[in-house]
């Protein structure tokens, strides 16, 4: 059973509508989770990390984390067409260990 | 800075052949993670190393996988006797040693076992 279990599979959204993403952890053990975006052929890159219970904004992306439920959510603001791709979430037990990836969450952004 | 580096990009192999992936961290990084990325499982973790040593090794299958980190400027996973389900794009990826600090990951290795 997937320890990191993310939802919805996929997503078509809107340009200039929103995402929005969620990722649940079932092991206990892990306290650190981090958002990877990985475009078609390309390799994940990060694109948020969250260690505390609340919210985090960069830009168009906002994240929230409650630690009591191990439950991360991803959201997307203004999508853009760049924004297409598969969202993965992982979690790890402390910081610099192993990430522990769910199966993602594929992005479509249509015009 | 060139970001991680791995080669070969794609390597086929047969089936029962070995195949050996090579892994460049970023200069400056002391962590290196090694994992693999299937459309059926998904991307799963192999095995780590901190300043050369091994440290977590528990997704890496115990039969016909081995990784070593000679220096701290490339590691190897070595592939023994390859079967068909190994198949997969293997990706190597960079931290620094710390909390916080993001895992850089490299372009991977597509390896197809005919």
């Amino acid at each position: 059973q997937q320890k990191v279990q993310q939802s919805p599979e996929s997503l078509i959204v809107p340009e200039g509508g929103m995402a929005s993403l969620n990722c649940t952890s079932s092991d206990r053990n892990v306290d650190y989770f981090w958002w990877y975006r990985q475009h078609s052929g390309k390799s994940p890159k990060m694109l948020m990390s969250i260690f505390s219970n609340g919210e985090k904004e960069e830009g168009r992306f906002t994240v929230h984390l409650n630690k009591a439920s191990l439950h991360t959510s991803l959201h997307i603001r203004d999508s853009q067409p760049s924004d297409s791709a598969l969202y993965l979430c992982a979690a790890s037990k402390g910081g610099g260990r192993a990430l522990i990836f769910g199966t993602g969450t594929t992005v479509s952004v249509s015009p | 800075n060139a970001g991680v580096i791995q080669t070969p990009r794609h390597k086929v192999t047969g089936k029962g052949q070995e195949a050996t992936l090579w892994c460049e961290p970023i200069s400056g990084h002391s962590a290196v993670f090694w994992y693999r990325q299937t459309i059926v499982q998904g991307l799963e973790f192999l095995t780590y190393f901190r300043n050369q040593a091994p440290i977590d090794d528990s997704g890496m299958p115990k039969e016909r996988f081995s990784a070593q980190m000679p220096n701290q400027s490339h590691s190897t996973l070595k592939i023994q006797s390859t079967q068909p389900q190994d198949s997969a794009v293997y990706l190597c990826a960079s931290s620094f040693t710390g909390a916080n600090y993001e895992q850089y990951f490299g372009p991977g290795t597509r390896l197809t076992v005919l």
